[in-house]
């Protein structure tokens, strides 16, 4: 069983409405997650953290965990072309373990 | 304030050769992580470094990578006797103290071998 696991996609949305993705986890005791947007042949970069129950909000961006569920989500309101990336989700402290990303695409 | 820096960017290899990548962090983290990432897969840990100490090394090959972080100078992530399936994206990310707040993570070095 993969510890992280993610929808690959592509998760396909117009401009303008709201991309929602989702990961779930399997280590109960996992603190720490993370979002990352990745373009293609570039760096991961840090989007949001999140360690509480409940919402994290900036921005457009809203980081939501539900440790019971064992889910994390990454709310985009007001999609844009330029939100099309893999956004790649991960837990932990020192040792992210991550998951495979899922594919996000915004349709003019 | 220059970011993560990874070099060479680009570097090939034939079989059997040495790999060595760099890595300098960004001006005051003293943290530093190497991921590997496949073509169309996920980012896998390889090894967790502080200045002169090695920190978890769970995920790197048992043979032919070594990596260090000396005190003076960049990490490097050294792999030996590279193999056709050594080709991949190779990311450096530092943080200031430990990871809780999320990695700045470096351009990456793309190794193909031929």
């Amino acid at each position: 069983q993969k510890e992280v696991e993610q929808n690959s996609g592509p998760l396909s949305v117009p401009e303008g409405a709201i991309a929602s993705l989702n990961c779930t986890y399997s280590d109960r005791g996992s603190q720490s997650f993370f979002w990352y947007r990745q373009y293609s042949g570039k760096s991961p970069e840090l989007i949001m953290f999140i360690y509480s129950n409940g919402d994290k909000e900036d921005g457009r961006f809203t980081a939501q965990l539900n440790k019971a569920s064992q889910y994390v989500s990454l709310l985009i309101r007001d999609s844009q072309p330029s939100d099309s990336a893999t956004y790649l989700c991960a837990r932990g402290n020192y040792q992210l373990i991550w998951g495979a990303g899922t594919k996000l695409i915004i349709k003019p | 304030n220059a970011g993560v820096m990874q070099n060479p960017r680009h570097l090939v290899r034939r079989r059997g050769q040495e790999a060595r990548l760099r890595c300098s962090p960004m001006k005051g983290h003293s943290h530093v992580y190497w991921y590997r990432q496949l073509p169309e897969e996920g980012l896998k840990f390889m090894v967790y470094l502080q200045k002169e100490n090695i920190i978890d090394e769970s995920g790197m090959p048992k043979e032919r990578f070594s990596a260090e972080f000396p005190k003076e100078g960049p990490s490097i992530l050294r792999i030996q006797q590279v193999v056709r399936g050594d080709s991949a994206a190779y990311f450096c990310a530092s943080s200031p103290m430990g990871p809780q707040d999320g990695y700045t993570f470096g351009s990456g070095t793309r190794l193909t071998v031929v």
